[in-house]
């Protein structure tokens, strides 16, 4: 069993849609969270950081973590053809090593 | 503010032949530093890691090196490349001293193809 599961898409919305982006993990000592958009041939860029379990909110976009049920979630509203990318999800217990989702594809349709 | 710098964005080499990737990061101090690959639909795999000149931690036993020749610089090398060695490669940092429950950012990538 892989240690983050995350659906790699590709997920096509309507621009204006509500994106639900999830990933799942085994870990229970992950304790800190990350979101990624990649576009393509680039870097992945940071969009959101947790380390508690709640909702954390940035513009358009709420990550959702709930550490019980070893499940996070990235909501992106009123989406947009710009938010067509590569998302990443990943985690950390605290140590050096980073863990990764292998990416959800999403295209928002003009 | 901080930023990260990779270079070169894109390379072609032949199969033997060395690789030098450069990786540096500006306005902070004492960054832990990582080397990425990421192939397609394996997500990212994590090569070396550093938290201070000098010190390299590799995580998978390859055809790759790397060094820390100053604070905030960051190489990565090969003496002979192999095909296999083709791929995106990603420098990162966090700006945690001693941890690593930071942030982690991302350079833009190198990509690395071998003929």
């Amino acid at each position: 069993q892989k240690e983050v599961e995350q659906d790699p898409g590709p997920l096509s919305v309507p621009e204006g849609a509500i994106v639900s982006l999830n990933c799942t993990y085994s870990n229970s000592a992950f304790q800190y969270f990350m979101w990624y958009r990649q576009y393509s041939r680039k870097g992945p860029e940071l969009l959101m950081y947790t380390y508690s379990s709640g909702n954390k909110e940035d513009g358009r976009f709420t990550a959702q973590v709930d550490k019980s049920s070893k499940y996070i979630s990235l909501f992106i509203r009123d989406s947009q053809p710009s938010d067509s990318a590569t998302y990443l999800c990943a985690m950390t217990s605290g140590t050096y090593k980073y863990i990764f989702g292998t990416g959800t594809r999403l295209k928002v349709l003009a | 503010s901080q930023t990260i710098h990779q270079w070169p964005a894109t390379l072609v080499q032949p199969v033997g032949s060395p690789l030098s990737l450069e990786c540096t990061v500006e306005g902070t101090s004492n960054p832990n530093l990582y080397w990425y690959r990421q192939a397609a639909g394996r997500g990212l795999q994590l090569l070396f890691y550093s938290v201070g000149i000098g010190q390299i931690s590799s995580e998978v036993p390859q055809n790759l090196s790397a060094s820390r020749p100053q604070d905030r610089q960051f190489i990565l090398s090969s003496k002979k490349l192999l095909l296999s060695d083709s791929g995106f490669y990603l420098c990162a940092w966090t700006p945690m001293v001693g941890g690593a429950d930071g942030e982690l950012f991302f350079g833009e990538g190198s990509r690395l193809t071998v003929l």
